[in-house]
């Protein structure tokens, strides 16, 4: 069954601390993975995709086979950083649903 | 940057009424989706939608709910008779192939 589990629901860091939000996947081929962002008040947004290894914001999220993660990380959290944020899954290539995990909330204190 | 577009923001309705959420997506994607999101719940899928048919639907997506593109432009989520609890924010969303989502701001929909 494909699964997307994000286990912390709150993330609470100081500015200019690491961060990493935590997302664990299950599924059997080779799934796409994304972050997605939602700012207070605002739409979702797309993040990261794994494909394009790219770095926005300052985030960046490796997708780990062997231990089916793709975790987000940031070496120094800004307090713009506070949103929900999501990580997703699709199994295919467009036209397939995208599954969210539960979602983390981070809050990035002063 | 393109956008997609939902319309109404915020809908309100009686139980048992029939909505219709409207959206507009990015004019060059191919795919076509909807999702809601019941308060402090997560992201749920809805329906897929390609190729003028739909692809896949969630078990929430049940004789109660249609979609349509009428015009080639429009996308839109109908649902028949509205129950309390079918309030939720509803997201459209579009993609192309390979590419992430594209969501619209959401309706929200009260349903009393």
């Amino acid at each position: 069954a494909q699964r997307v589990t994000q286990p912390e629901k709150l993330l609470s860091v100081f500015k200019g601390a690491p961060v990493e939000l935590k997302c664990n996947y299950s599924y059997s081929g080779s799934p796409e993975l994304f972050w997605y962002v939602q700012y207070s008040r605002q739409r979702l947004q797309l993040l990261l995709r794994h494909i394009s290894r790219e770095s926005i914001k300052g985030f960046t999220a490796d997708l780990n086979k062997g231990e089916t993660s793709f975790h987000l990380k940031k070496p120094f959290a800004q307090e713009e950083d506070s949103a929900m944020y999501y990580c997703a899954l699709n199994p295919g290539t467009g036209g397939f649903k995208t599954i969210f995990g539960a979602g983390t909330r981070l809050f990035v204190k002063a | 940057e393109p956008e997609v577009t939902q319309t109404p923001s915020h809908q309100v309705t009686q139980m048992g009424q029939e909505v219709i959420l409207r959206c507009v997506p990015i004019s060059n994607h191919l795919y076509f989706y909807w999702y809601r999101q019941i308060l402090g719940q997560k992201v749920e899928f809805l329906v897929s939608f390609y190729n003028n048919e739909i692809s896949e639907k969630s078990e929430i997506f049940d004789d109660q709910f249609s979609v349509e593109r009428p015009d080639g432009s429009n996308f839109t989520l109908k649902i028949r008779s509205t129950k309390l609890e079918d309030s939720a924010m509803y997201f459209c969303a579009s993609s192309a192939p390979n590419y992430g989502y594209t969501f619209g701001s959401g309706t929200r929909l009260t349903v009393v």
